[in-house]
């Protein structure tokens, strides 16, 4: 059974870095094909990809938000960390980890999300 | 990037009714697409992928069709538990993925 979980600050100020954690269990990210990746949703609004690792480390951002993004794992603790450098309220979303189906690019396993707010 | 545009924006069903959602993508995805339902304070739950393959443990009334630029998600009769919102999504443009905006489904 696969599950992910996010964890990580419910508030940041801005331009504060954010740091949050995927601790996933039912798979393991050094088997070949596996990946974790990152969607972040503003509150009422629609989902956006951020960023996915592989099991072999190979890394890929969203155009839009790669320079400030960065994506690690930690295969022995079953973890993926994401970091968003100079945070602005408008990165108040939910931030949720994701498992894609191989090396497809669509996610059949989702964790709860965690909901970050960007504020003063 | 690929930009996916979805129809109508609210879609207002009653119970037993069909639905049916449209997705348009800006450029052809050939058949990578994924639909997801999302219920308030939950996480997506992925529906479809590959356009028309329901993925496991998904009811039969939901459907998809469609390649290329245009697909759609049907849901043949609607019951209490699928008054949601849908997204598609394209991953086609590997790994520039992109949703849609969404579609909610609520009750007539």
């Amino acid at each position: 059974q696969i599950t992910l979980k996010e964890s990580g600050p419910p508030l940041v100020k801005p331009t504060q870095t954010l740091t949050l954690t995927c601790t996933f269990s039912g798979f393991s990210l050094s088997a070949r094909g596996v990946g974790v990746g990152w969607i972040r949703q503003p509150p009422g609004k629609a989902l956006e990809w951020l960023a996915l690792i592989y099991w072999d480390d190979d890394k890929r951002y969203s155009p839009s938000l790669k320079s400030r993004l960065t994506i690690t794992k930690d295969t022995s603790k079953n973890q993926v960390v994401l970091t968003m450098t100079n945070m602005d309220p408008v990165d108040t979303a939910t931030y949720y980890c994701a498992h894609p189906y191989d090396t497809s690019g669509f996610y059949d396993y989702w964790g709860q999300g965690a909901l970050v707010t960007v504020s003063s | 990037d690929i930009v996916m545009t979805q129809s109508p924006a609210t879609l207002s069903v009653s119970p037993g009714e069909r639905a049916t959602l449209s997705c348009r993508a800006s450029q052809s995805v050939s058949s990578g697409l994924a639909w997801y339902q999302q219920k308030p304070g939950q996480a997506p739950r992925l529906l479809i992928y590959a356009a028309t393959t329901r993925a496991t443990g998904i009811p039969a009334r939901f459907s998809g069709s469609g390649s290329g630029t245009e697909f759609t998600l049907t849901i043949s009769s609607l019951q209490s538990e699928d008054f949601a919102v849908y997204y598609c999504q394209q991953y086609n443009d590997w790994p520039l993925f992109t949703f849609g905006p969404g579609t909610k489904v609520d009750i007539k």
